[in-house]
This record gives C-alpha cells, sequence and structure tokens, in this order.
C-alpha cells in the first residue's frame, strides 16, 4: 500500500530559486494538506484542498502556492525560496467519514516528508 | 479547538503499558480527541481518536474521563519501536467532513527503555 508519496526526500535550494514539492495518495481522498515543521515544533498548516479544483490557505501560506488538478495530487511550489521556508514538509490526505457525532471525523494520513534547506 | 496540555516527556519500560495522559478541560461537547504519533524523521502517524466512550484499537486504547477533560493514551506492552512524539489534539467537528488541517502541539516525547 503506497498511501501518500512525497518527493524528492532531500533538497536544497539556494535563495531566490522555485521548486515543486510532489504529493500523490492512493486512497481516492477528497481531502489534501501540506504542513511544515520547524525543528523542535509541532506541524502547521500551510494549504489545504478538499478536492480538484478547490484550494484555500492554512495558517502559514505566505510564500507558496498550490494546484489540484486531479484528486491524487496536490504539489506544493516555492516561487522564491528564502532560509525561512527551511524546514520539513508534509503531506497529508483524509477522507471525510461520518463519525460518531454524525459528523465529518478527518483521520488524516501522512506522507515521510521533504527536508528542504534553503542556503 | 480547545487547547490541550501533555507532559513534554516519558520514560517507560520495554514490555510494560506506557500512559500518557492529555488535559483538554475547555473541551466543547462536539470535539473529538485525537491521538497521532511521529517516529523520529517520519510523518506523524494516526493512532486512536475518542468522543466520550473508552476507545480501543490494534494499537492502543483511548480512555477519556466521564467529564471530557481529560484523557490517556495506552499503549498496553511498549517495545522500543514506541519511542515517538506523541500528539493529543482535540477537534471540533466540522460540517462538510472536516476540511482543514490539524493543530499539532509540542506533544510528549516517550522513550521506551530497555
Amino acid at each position: 500500500n503506497a498511501g501518500v508519496t512525497q518527493t524528492p526526500k532531500f533538497r536544497i535550494l539556494k535563495i531566490g530559486q522555485s521548486m515543486t514539492l510532489q504529493c500523490a495518495q492512493d486512497m481516492n481522498h477528497n481531502y489534501m494538506y501540506w504542513y511544515r515543521q520547524d525543528p523542535g515544533m509541532g506541524l502547521k498548516l500551510i494549504y489545504y484542498s478538499v478536492g480538484a479544483g478547490i484550494t484555500d490557505k492554512g495558517e502559514v501560506p505566505n510564500g507558496y502556492n498550490v494546484s489540484r488538478s486531479t484528486t491524487e495530487d496536490f504539489p506544493l511550489r516555492l516561487e522564491l525560496a528564502a532560509p525561512s521556508q527551511t524546514s520539513v514538509y508534509f503531506c497529508a490526505s483524509s477522507n471525510n467519514a461520518l463519525g460518531l457525532a454524525g459528523g465529518g471525523e478527518n483521520i488524516q494520513y501522512f506522507g515521510a516528508g521533504t527536508r528542504l534547506s534553503v542556503l | 479547538d480547545a487547547k490541550t496540555t501533555q507532559p513534554t516527556s516519558m520514560d517507560c519500560a520495554e514490555g510494560r503499558a506506557a500512559n500518557l495522559p492529555c488535559n483538554h478541560s475547555t473541551i466543547s461537547g462536539n470535539e473529538y480527541v485525537y491521538w497521532y504519533r511521529q517516529i523520529h524523521s517520519q510523518g506523524p502517524q494516526y493512532i486512536i481518536h475518542g468522543l466520550k466512550n473508552n476507545e480501543t484499537n490494534e494499537m492502543a486504547s483511548l480512555i477519556i474521563t466521564e467529564d471530557r477533560k481529560s484523557s490517556t493514551l495506552i499503549l498496553p506492552h511498549a517495545t522500543l519501536r514506541d519511542t515517538a512524539v506523541y500528539y493529543c489534539i482535540v477537534r471540533a467537528v466540522r460540517s462538510g467532513g472536516g476540511a482543514d488541517g490539524l493543530t499539532f502541539g509540542k506533544g510528549t516525547h516517550l522513550i521506551i527503555q530497555p
């Protein structure tokens, strides 16, 4: 079972360069997410998507862009890399199964992460 | 979503039960308690969640107090591979399925000692 696949695993960028972090899931989940995790800290939400063609900002969207042209893929774009974007990036996906209270639950499945350094 | 408080770190002997506490005294009636863990250099992994009743699955048990202001995650027979950071997250039920993200704090660093 592949689950959520992220590429690349590691990358070093120079200030001002751009790159795309790839994320793909094979669980037919509608919802996908991008988080970043700085050393010793918890995860912070960058962007999320509720389905193909629909994206929305999370807590820390500045400096990033996303697109969602298919259910499976949710790439994250860094246009002008800055040292402050040095972090580990995690992609996640979830379904919207009905929960105990009759509403939506949110069990997220995460990829292995992309470790990015901007020098 | 309600704020959670967890100890920074805990030790547990291999083979013993690991009991990880979480305080969520401001939890609302429609908020679930979720537990995730993150093994070093890996992505977070879902463990278990519950609303008001105790829950058990193949990984762990979740005990929620009657007033729902605190909970305990129990790993019944801890192994060295259970060494990880454990996150307790409280999150409201969202209409439409819950499309926004989870709020991760700093969690509890559980160290299983051989």
